[in-house]
This record gives structure tokens, sequence and C-alpha cells, in this order.
């Protein structure tokens, strides 16, 4: 079954312990991405990755890290955690889009982070 | 700062009515249109996608788009109970990496 999967669907942490989430896709997409979801405020990127080594600042990276090392894999690094991450993330990958192509984005099932 | 804008709602219509959601964007270079369904506690999925101005119609859902007026728009024809959930709008410019989205139209279909 073509999906995403992401680990751990939730998750308690204290202030401060590093975390990582992690995301894999079986479709051999070229694009990953992480968002964060919070009320009022929608889908936010984090971080995307257009391929293998390659990848860039959303919209809202701070505190956030990243790694592409294999195409199938994107996870999510929080060195500290603060309390303001707290929020419901999402991976989601993507074929290479070409222009007015109209390929969206599949998201796996989502990471309950909550930081105390 | 490329924004997309959606209706907060809740929008509530009796089941078999036509439920009528909007959205509207703000950069011009925009060029393909999603919208997604998000259950609550679950995850976004994709109900169709528009890149070009008029209307695309799959099963009882009718995309339309009009570039001019940078107004995208979903309707869900025969609403059902089912159809109660959370639509999101998305806009994507050159990259697949530059995908907005506005902040969800909530979406409450009554038996």
């Amino acid at each position: 079954e073509a999906q995403v999967t992401q680990n751990p669907r939730y998750l308690i942490t204290v202030t401060g312990k590093k975390l990582t989430v992690t995301c894999s896709q079986n479709m051999n997409h070229e694009y990953m991405s992480w968002y964060r979801q919070d009320p009022g405020l929608g889908l936010r990127q984090i971080y995307y990755s257009m391929n293998v080594e390659v990848t860039d600042k959303g919209d809202v990276p701070e505190g956030y890290k990243v790694s592409r090392k294999e195409k199938r894999n994107f996870p999510l690094i929080l060195e500290s955690p603060s309390p303001n991450q707290t929020s419901l993330y999402f991976c989601a990958s993507t074929p290479y889009a070409r222009r007015g192509g109209g390929y969206g984005y599949t998201f796996g099932s989502g990471t309950r982070l909550t930081v105390v | 700062q490329k924004e997309v804008e959606q209706n907060s709602g809740p929008l509530s219509v009796p089941e078999g009515a036509i439920a009528s959601l909007n959205c509207t964007y703000s950069d011009r270079g925009s060029q393909s249109f999603f919208w997604y369904r998000q259950y609550s506690g679950k995850s976004p999925e994709l109900i169709m996608f528009i890149y070009s101005n008029g209307d695309k119609e799959d099963g009882r859902f009718t995309a339309q788009l009009n570039k001019a007026s940078q107004y995208v728009s979903l309707l869900i024809r025969d609403s059902q109970p089912s159809d109660s959930a959370t639509y999101l709008c998305a806009a994507r410019s050159g990259s697949a990496r530059q995908l907005t989205f506005g902040s969800g139209t909530q979406l409450t279909v009554l038996p």
C-alpha cells in the first residue's frame, strides 16, 4: 500500500529533551515536507526536501532540523523542544511536479507532540 | 507573503443540499489549486485539484477556478453527514515546495 508512515503517533516530552519524529514513504517521491498544524493557523510548512541531500527552510523552521540521507526517509529533529512546539505534525510527500501538474501531497497520519 | 484565505465557518447545510466552500489567494503566480478534506484528528486527504479556469467535476464534487479574480471554490452536491469535516484549500506556486494552505472551513452536514 502506498503510504507515508510517521512515528510516533503521540509523544509527550519535557522541555529540552532532544527528540526525532521519523517519516518514511514507499512511493519513490522526490519531494517531502514537514508541516505543523495549530488551531486557527492551518498547516504551516517547517522544512522541505526536493531530493536526497537537498533540504530547505519553509515558513516556520526555527527550532527544527531535518535530514534527507535516503530518498524514502525524512526525519524531523527537535534538538531542544520548547512548549511552543506543542502541535500536530504531518509529514507529506509528492512526486516531481511538472508545470501545471496536479500532484498534491500525500500526508502521513500525524504526530501529536506535547512539550511540558 | 503568499496567503490563502478561507472562511473559517462553521458552515452548516442540511443533508442533500449543496455545500459551497470558497477560497481566495494572493499570489498571482499560483498555478495549481487543491482541496483537501480533514476529519477531526486525521490527516488531510486530497479530494480534487484544478489548474485551468472553469469547472472540474468529480462525482459529487465540483471545483471552480477563476484566476482573474484569484478565487477557487468547491461545491459538494447532495451533501451527506459523512462529508462533515474541515476542508482545506491549498495553492501551489512554481515548485512543489510552495504549497500554501488556508486555515480551513469546518463543514457540518445535518441529518
